[in-house]
Parts: C-alpha cells; structure tokens; sequence
C-alpha cells in the first residue's frame, strides 16, 4: 500500500489560511471516510486534529477544517498563528482493511 | 488522566527479538481498539498494526507480516508488540495509539520508544 500523497512543505503568514492536501486512489480516500488528520510538534507525539473527514475532537481549534473531494482529502487552517508551525499527517483505512499514512507535511509561520 | 506509556525499546542486533509494552491509564482499556505506529528517524509515521478491544480482530501492514505479532491484555491493561527477525530498517520510534473509531481518530498516543537495530 502506497503512502498517501502530501505536499512536503507548505508555508503562510500569521493571520493567512492554508490548505493541505491528501491524495489517494479510490480504494482508500475516495472510497471511505475513515480519514483522520494529525499535528506533530519536533520530539513530540501526533495529536489528533481531525477524524471522519472533517470532525474535530473536542479541544481543538474550530481554525481547523477538514474535507475531502474524490480522492483527495484536505486540512484547512485559518488564521494561522505561530504554533500552527509542525508537521501535519493524513491518514486513510484502506480496502485491503489497512491503515496508511500520508508522508506528512511540514508547516511553516513564517 | 488518559496515559499510554511505551517500554521495551532499546538497542538490539540485527535478527534480534524485542517485546514492547503500553501500559494504559486512566480509561477502560478493554473497550477500545488499540494502535501501533512507527516513525523512522526523520521520517514519518507508518502504521504497523492494529487489534480490536476484544482482540477478535488483528491487522498488520503488509511489509510487517510474520514478524510482529500484536497483543493485548485487558485484566492488565497493557498492549504488546513482540517483535521478531529485527533489521536494521526497523529502528523506529515506536509509538502506541487508542483508537476512538478502529481505523480512525487516534486519539490518545504515548511518547513513543525507541527501537534501534544495530550490530
């Protein structure tokens, strides 16, 4: 199963939104909506943003936004601020009843 | 509190064993699915496998299968992953994850352990 396809680095200024994208195939991101988005701080365990597309769990900030679109998922952050900087990791259940990754994306505030 | 506390990691040769250990806090372990993640040094996060709360349901990543082996013990409440034939390509932070839905929403993590493979 191939990793999910995630833009290596995206960048914004504070108060700016940006998106990030999560590209699969129609046996995993486009077939299901088991997609869950993580956050990871340098030295740090992932913390989840999102899961089922586009739900937040409690605690997290109603800046993020989660959609998918075919087979491409997407982690919308508005008003972006300094500690949105980090590392960002899609995911998706897959046909084959496996669990892949995306290769992450690293954020930067600029 | 929600805790997940890995163990085990450390250095090993290379066709070595490992066991890890994630000792659960703070939640009825025995109702939720559990995780295993792995993330190579500078790189990022691959799933290894996954087990159902009753551990009636154990899935592997395909490159992982027959070498690890994933279990549980809920009058415990811990988490294992025996891990056999270890290589070199194996050193990884080794990460424990509760699963909110089974293949989706992890929502509590461990600090992970470190496994090196390495003669």
């Amino acid at each position: 199963q191939s990793a999910l396809t995630q833009p290596a680095s995206v960048s914004g200024s504070p108060g700016q939104s940006i998106t990030i994208s999560c590209t699969g195939t129609s046996s995993d991101v486009g077939d299901y909506d088991h997609v869950s988005w993580y956050q990871q701080h340098p030295g740090k365990a992932p913390k989840l943003m999102i899961y089922d597309v586009s739900n937040r769990p409690s605690g997290v900030s109603h800046r993020l936004s989660g959609s998918k679109s075919g087979n491409t998922a997407s982690l919308t952050i508005s008003g972006l601020q300094p500690e949105d900087e980090a590392d960002y990791y899609c995911s998706s259940y897959t046909s084959t009843s496996t669990l892949v990754f995306g290769g992450g994306t690293k954020l930067t505030v600029l | 509190e929600v805790q997940l506390v890995e163990s085990g990691g450390g250095l090993v040769k290379p066709g070595g064993s490992l066991r890890l250990s994630c000792a659960a806090s703070g939640f009825t372990f025995g109702t939720y699915s559990m995780n295993w993640v792995r993330q190579a040094p500078g790189k990022g996060l691959e799933w290894v496998s996954s087990i159902s709360s009753s551990s009636s349901y154990i899935y592997y990543a395909d490159s992982l299968k027959g070498r690890f082996t994933i279990s549980r013990d809920n009058a415990k409440n811990s988490l294992y992953l025996q891990m056999n034939s270890l290589r070199a390509d194996d050193t990884a932070v080794y990460y424990c994850a509760r699963a909110y839905d089974f293949w989706n929403g992890w929502d509590y993590w461990g600090q992970g352990t470190l496994v090196t493979v390495s003669s």
